[in-house]
């Protein structure tokens, strides 16, 4: 099984809001990603987690918090978000930090702020 | 850095016709290669890999060669389907940090 599944699969939510995105796999990946994808572009790499801590943050502003419960969920929580924030969210886990493995991918959730 | 390039699209076919996405790479060190498939309203699934020199990945009747004199990953469908139409993004991923994507092409197979 490589699935990993998001929800919600679609949010919208106001400038002061608070909200969570929630993803999830049973594969026993080690390393945790999410993602960023604007209309006709390529997925942009936000947060890596190598082993449950975070490893990498792209210079991602602090209105985006993510969190790693445990091996198998990663969340990211959302708050006081701007208009320019919408987009397709992705996550996607890999068996192992620091190799080359491939990456398996959820299906998005779609936010759109307003 | 790392980089990925793809060709430019929209590719425009008709169904069973022949289907080549060409893909170049630079990396510091060897690579694995990747292509992956989006379809419209969905995230990204893998659809084939290499992971050394010369590794044909293949799946669902497309295949790609792992070329490191070129630095090359082409992707290629000897027939396509109207189901294929999709963006194609061709990806690396060295280890150090996370998947290097290229910036897709859209294929639209017609009737």
């Amino acid at each position: 099984d490589t699935e990993v599944t998001q929800t919600p699969k679609h949010l919208v939510m106001g400038m002061t809001n608070k909200k969570s995105l929630k993803c999830e796999q049973h594969m026993g990946h080690r390393a945790m990603y999410w993602y960023k994808q604007k209309a006709k572009k390529p997925p942009e790499l936000m947060f890596v987690y190598s082993y449950e801590k975070l490893s990498i943050n792209e210079s991602v502003p602090s209105r985006f918090s993510p969190e790693c419960p445990n091996s198998s969920l990663l969340n990211l929580h959302l708050h006081a978000l701007q208009p320019e924030d919408s987009a397709l969210y992705l996550c996607a886990s890999s068996q192992d930090p620091g190799q080359c493995w491939e990456q398996y991918f959820g299906p998005g959730t779609r936010l759109t702020v307003t | 850095g790392d980089s990925v390039t793809q060709m430019e699209g929209p590719v425009t076919l008709s169904e069973e016709a022949f289907l080549t996405i060409n893909c170049t790479y630079t990396a510091t060190g060897y690579p694995s290669l990747f292509w992956y498939v989006q379809y419209p309203g969905e995230g990204l699934q893998l659809l084939l890999k290499a992971t050394k020199a010369d590794d044909k990945g293949s799946n669902k009747g497309f295949e790609a060669t792992y070329r490191k004199e070129t630095t090359s990953f082409h992707l290629e469908k000897g027939s396509v389907q109207v189901s294929d139409s999709a963006v194609y993004f061709c990806a690396s991923n060295t280890g150090r940090r996370a998947l290097t994507f290229g910036s897709g092409t859209r294929l639209q197979v017609q009737p």
